[in-house]
């Protein structure tokens, strides 16, 4: 069955600092993964997705995320972070954009 | 583009009662639809698969008679919490699948408070 792993439940970074995101997943073909970001009280609007070809993907907002099969990870980057970043953060896998499993999420706090 | 809609986003109701959610795709036409759940501080739990002109298909644990799914055109789905209960207080969310983006989706989600 398909899992996904966000081990950090919080993550707290200085304003223009740079962020990492952690994503793991389990999944026995070739996954398609993707980042949403929720703000509080709203609905989940799409990152980045990685499908195929490029490892690394680029997204909205400055984010950035790496595919790496051999670690099974997709995790989610972002050089510089803004005071407007502070959400949750989920990280998806699904299989031909049909059902998404999503991870716990991890919720991003950004310190002035 | 790719735009989901939800209907209402906010709806405060009595026990007993039925409430419809609506969930539109407002720039693409969406042959499939999901419907999730979400409690505070956790993570979205798929409650069912919306296809058009064809029956949901529900996830384990949930009450097909209790979460009506209709999805009679490609670009409406709704989810009817039929005999509401405090219990089914929650944040509902559906997204839509554009299949030629092969990507879902998200509406602002419903939060519905069953008194």
């Amino acid at each position: 069955a398909q899992s996904v792993t966000q081990p950090d439940i919080h993550i707290t970074v200085s304003e223009g600092a740079s962020l990492e995101l952690r994503c793991n997943y389990s999944y026995g073909a070739t996954p398609y993964l993707f980042w949403y970001v929720q703000s509080p009280g709203q609905g989940l609007q799409l990152l980045l997705k990685y499908f195929s070809g490029d490892t690394l993907v680029q997204g909205i907002k400055g984010f950035e995320a790496e595919f790496k099969r051999s670690q099974s990870s997709f995790n989610l980057r972002k050089p510089s972070v803004h005071w407007s970043d502070a959400a949750e953060y989920f990280c998806a896998v699904g299989e031909y954009g049909n059902k998404l499993v999503f991870g716990a999420g991890t919720i991003l706090r950004v310190k002035s | 583009g790719a735009v989901v809609s939800q209907h209402p986003s906010w709806v405060i109701c009595k026990s007993g009662t039925s409430v419809k959610i609506e969930c539109r795709s407002l720039d693409f036409q969406a042959t499939t639809m999901f419907w999730y759940r979400q409690f505070p501080k956790q993570s979205l739990m798929l409650m069912a698969t919306s296809n058009e002109g064809s029956k949901a298909t529900y996830e384990q644990g949930v009450e097909k008679d209790k979460f009506l799914i209709n999805h009679a055109s490609l670009t409406l789905s709704t989810l009817t919490v039929t005999s509401a209960h405090p219990e089914d207080s929650s944040f509902y969310i559906c997204s839509a699948r554009d299949n030629w983006r092969e990507t879902q989706y998200f509406g602002p989600g419903t939060r519905l408070l069953v008194l």
